[in-house]
Order: structure tokens, then C-alpha cells, then sequence
């Protein structure tokens, strides 16, 4: 399996703009999670869905944030519009259980 | 409140010693996972190791195992002959049973390896 999936690696936008953040988890993994992390703040758990619906979003900063998870194999993060503040790197994770979150490579979203 | 604690925001090693980071976490359970997760420079997050509170014995990979003590609420990470690639944050993470397997993260420690 490839692992997690990101895209994009790098994404530099003006601030209002709206950013789509894309994941692709390992195939069979029943959870989903998206993280923020970020010097000051360290890791943050924004959402995380299982089977595909969404299961806590308490850790969405904002109504600008927000999350889908269409199918097993696809999920997006959107920011908009998006704020100087919200630069950090993003991250998606899966996991099957208990037996661990793998990671995404993260998305750097620097917001200018 | 459940809580991960690492106390040591940065240690250094010397190339080819030995060397354990701790964690210390706090949770009235008596079922739970921890996790050792590592990020090097190119920031993606590792899954080092893992660690089944039920199980006495201590989870090893390699070079890296851990020293598990239950009665402690204690988790420390030991890296044998630490290479310059471990150089990187590590962080410990505990999972509760019900938590939907849900991480709660220490705030990691960050290794240098001097060659």
C-alpha cells in the first residue's frame, strides 16, 4: 500500500481565498482523522470521520472549516475563506482499530 | 483529564549511544494503547512503536523499545546504537479504549544525534 496520501505537498494562498485540502487513506482503514499542527499549538485534532461520517468535529476552529469524506477512499479539508492564522501544516491520518494513526506526509499551507 | 507528559523538550545523543526519552501520562483506565511516533525534518509522523497496556511485556522494533511501567503511568522510549537518521521530534501518544481511537499527544522531544 502507498500509505496516506496528501496533496497538495505545498499550498501558499491570499488571504479570503478558499483552500482545498485533499486526502487519500490506506485502503481498508476505518478511520479518518485531520490534524493542524502548528509551533505555538503543537498537534490538534480538528475531525475525524469512521466509515466515512464524520464522527466529532468539535476541534473545527471556525465555521470556515470544513470537512467531507464522500467515500472510503477520498476526503477534503476546506478553509474558506482562509485567514493568515490558518497557516500551519495540516495533516490526515487513518487507522484500522487500535492499532495506530498512519500519517499523511502533511500539507504546509502558508496563508499571505 | 487524560494527559501525556513529556518532560524533556530536547536531548542529545552521541552517534552509536544509547539513549531513552520519557513520557508519563495520567488516566484512571486500566485498558489503553501508547504510542511512540517520531517526525523527522520532512515532517511526516512515524508510527515508532506500540505498546498494549494489557501486555506485560515491552513492545520492541529494531533498535527501539520501550521501558513500560504500568503502576508508574510511565512509557520512556530506548534508541540502542541511535544513528544520525533518528535525529528527529519524537512524540508519545496514549489511546483510551473508548475513545473511538482517538490519540491524546504529549508535546514531543526533540533528539539530536551528534555524529
Amino acid at each position: 500500500d502507498a500509505g496516506v496520501i496528501q496533496s497538495p505537498r505545498h499550498e501558499v494562498t491570499e488571504m479570503g481565498q478558499e483552500v482545498t485540502l485533499r486526502c487519500k487513506p490506506i485502503s481498508g482503514h476505518d478511520y479518518l482523522f485531520w490534524y493542524r499542527q502548528t509551533m505555538m499549538r503543537g498537534l490538534e485534532l480538528l475531525i475525524y470521520f469512521n466509515n466515512n461520517v464524520p464522527i466529532d468535529d468539535s476541534g473545527m476552529p471556525e465555521d470556515r472549516f470544513s470537512a467531507k469524506m464522500p467515500n472510503a477512499s477520498f476526503s477534503t479539508l476546506k478553509i474558506q475563506p482562509s485567514e493568515p492564522r490558518d497557516s500551519a501544516v495540516y495533516f490526515c491520518a487513518s487507522s484500522l482499530g487500535a492499532l495506530g494513526a498512519f500519517f499523511g506526509q502533511g500539507t504546509r499551507l502558508t496563508v499571505v | 483529564a487524560q494527559t501525556v507528559t513529556q518532560s524533556q523538550p530536547e536531548m542529545s545523543v552521541q552517534e552509536a549511544e544509547t539513549v531513552t526519552l520519557s513520557c508519563t501520562y495520567d488516566t484512571s483506565e486500566s485498558d489503553y494503547y501508547l504510542f511512540w511516533y517520531k517526525q523527522p525534518p520532512s515532517r511526516q509522523m512515524i508510527l515508532v512503536i506500540r505498546q498494549e497496556a494489557y501486555k506485560q511485556q515491552n513492545a520492541t522494533e529494531n533498535r527501539f523499545s520501550v521501558n513500560f511501567q504500568k503502576a508508574a503511568k510511565s512509557f520512556s522510549l530506548k534508541i540502542s546504537d541511535s544513528q544520525l537518521g533518528d535525529a528527529a521530534m519524537y512524540f508519545c501518544a496514549y489511546m483510551p479504549m473508548d475513545s473511538n481511537y482517538q490519540l491524546i499527544w504529549g508535546a514531543g522531544t526533540k533528539l539530536i544525534i551528534k555524529p
